[in-house]
C-alpha cells in the first residue's frame, strides 16, 4: 500500500503557528483529507476534513493544493495543550474499495 | 456528547489464548471501523462495516482475527491464538452514514481503545 508520509516530530513555542505537512501521492479521486489529534492513551480525536483549496474551522486551517497530493494543517497560536501527535488520513487506491491510510504521525511538542 | 464505547480498556493474555473485545458505536452511525495501534506508529484499519456488511478487511489477518456486526449495531474482534505480536492498542470508530461512492470520508468518532498485552 502506498504510503502517508509526515515529518516525525516538530517543534514550536506557544503563541507560533504551526504547519504539517503530509504526503499522499496515491489519494483516491473521490476521498477527503483528514486530520486528527492524539493524547497519550487516547483515541485519535477530528480536528479538520477537507478535499480541496482551503478549510477553516474554529481551531485549524487545511490548506490542499490543485494536484491534492498533499496538505497542510496549520495550527494558530499554539498552546502547551496542543502537544500531541497529528496525524493526517486519507483514501488511496486499493482496488475495489478506496483503503483508509494514517500518515505516519507528527508528534508536536509545545515549549513554554 | 454521544460516545463510542469499548471494553475492556485493558487486557493482559497469555500467547495462543483467545481474547475478545467489544464495541458500541454512537447511535446511528452506521459505519464502524476496528483499527490497530502499534506503539509510535499510526493506526492501521483491520476491518469497515457498513451497518453489518464487511465493507473492507483486507488487513485483516483472517487465519487469528475475526469480527462481525451481527445486528449492525455493536461490534466484537477476536483474536485466536494471540501471538506475541498482537500487542498493540485496539481502537474502535463510527461515523455517520456516508453519501455515494464517499466511504471514509466522513468524521470518525474513536472510542478510548483496549490495550492489549500478549505475554
Amino acid at each position: 500500500l502506498a504510503k502517508t508520509t509526515q515529518p516525525i516530530s516538530m517543534d514550536s513555542y506557544e503563541g507560533q503557528e504551526v504547519n504539517i505537512t503530509c504526503s499522499h501521492n496515491n489519494i483516491a479521486t473521490n476521498d477527503y483529507i483528514t486530520w486528527y489529534q492524539q493524547f497519550p492513551s487516547q483515541g485519535p480525536r477530528f480536528i479538520i476534513q477537507g478535499y480541496k483549496t482551503k478549510v477553516t474551522n474554529e481551531v485549524a486551517s487545511l490548506f490542499i493544493p490543485a494536484d491534492r497530493k498533499s496538505s497542510t494543517l496549520s495550527l494558530p497560536r499554539v498552546s502547551l495543550s496542543d502537544t500531541a501527535v497529528y496525524y493526517c488520513l486519507v483514501g488511496v487506491y486499493g482496488g475495489a474499495t478506496n483503503k483508509l491510510i494514517f500518515g505516519t504521525g507528527t508528534l508536536l511538542a509545545v515549549q513554554p | 456528547e454521544a460516545e463510542v464505547a469499548q471494553s475492556p480498556r485493558y487486557k493482559i493474555t497469555e500467547k495462543s489464548q483467545a481474547v475478545a473485545f467489544w464495541c458500541d458505536p454512537i447511535s446511528g452511525h452506521a459505519t464502524l471501523y476496528w483499527y490497530r495501534q502499534i506503539l509510535g506508529q499510526g493506526p492501521e484499519l483491520l476491518v469497515q462495516f457498513q451497518d453489518e456488511s464487511v465493507v473492507d478487511d483486507s488487513q485483516l489477518p483472517k487465519d487469528r482475527f475475526s469480527a462481525e456486526r451481527l445486528k449492525g449495531v455493536d461490534s466484537t474482534l477476536k483474536i485466536q491464538p494471540a501471538e506475541l505480536g498482537d500487542s498493540a492498542m485496539y481502537l474502535c470508530a463510527s461515523s455517520a452514514p456516508g453519501q455515494g461512492a464517499i466511504l471514509g470520508s466522513y468524521e470518525q468518532y474513536f472510542g478510548p481503545g483496549t490495550r492489549l498485552t500478549v505475554t
